[in-house]
């Protein structure tokens, strides 16, 4: 089975600064899917960005990136010019792509962001 | 559109009572997931259903049923309530397994056991 191990439950940052939060996972497939996704206090689960295994080049969007390194099975978030709006629990997640087995997303325990004004 | 819904949003029970969670998605998605948030923890999958009148279990199925009597519709059922089910229950839903296709979520609902 997989698992997605974050290994800090907590960061703080100044706000306008980067920050980057780590994700490491484990699994015997070779194509699958990875996610980092947002909950600020309100619980909702918001997507912020995502990434193919297969595809070597890093996701971005807007003020987020990641530095994926499939031999390492890291997946580590970085988001530039932080803002207050950013703080907020981010969880990684992996999906295999095949089918069969359970289906759904799997989840480290997540990383709780603190933006210092 | 108003996405994903659940019903309620918050909700106490005793040890022993049964109770059932309703989810409904109006995007016409046919996957659709029930998760389990417990604190200091990521979300779990309970259950899952790739299209109307199927269903298949997820990681942590144990004490819960579930339903998808409609497409738009994923129950989810606890028939005695358990302590260990005090939780937050998200659902989501996904037009299917492409990675393009987001799987949208719920506003939780908060479960409370005594």
């Amino acid at each position: 089975a997989q698992t997605v191990t974050q290994s800090q439950p907590e960061m703080s940052v100044q706000e306008a600064e980067t920050v980057t939060l780590s994700c490491t996972y484990d699994t015997s497939e070779s194509d699958y899917y990875l996610f980092w996704y947002k909950q600020p206090p309100s619980r909702q689960m918001i997507l912020v960005i995502r990434q193919e295994a297969y595809k070597q080049q890093n996701a971005t969007e807007n003020r987020f990136s990641v530095n994926f390194q499939k031999a390492a099975k890291s997946f580590s978030l970085k988001i530039s010019d932080s803002q207050l709006g950013d703080a907020a629990m981010y969880f990684c997640a992996y999906r295999r792509r095949s089918g069969g087995g359970a289906d759904g997303l799997t989840f480290g325990k997540g990383t709780h962001l603190i933006i210092q004004p | 559109n108003a996405g994903v819904t659940q019903t309620p949003k918050f909700r106490v029970l005793k040890t022993g009572q049964s109770m059932t969670l309703l989810c409904a998605q109006d995007m016409n998605h046919e996957y659709m997931y029930w998760y389990r948030q417990d604190p200091g923890m990521g979300l779990r999958l309970i259950h899952y259903s790739v299209g109307e009148g199927t269903t298949a279990k997820g990681e942590v199925p144990d004490g819960y049923n579930v339903s998808r009597l409609k497409k738009q519709n994923f129950l989810l059922g606890l028939e005695s309530a358990a302590p260990s089910q005090t939780s937050v229950y998200f659902c989501a839903s996904s037009y299917s397994r492409r990675f393009t296709d987001t799987q949208y979520f719920g506003p939780g609902t908060r479960l409370t056991v005594l």
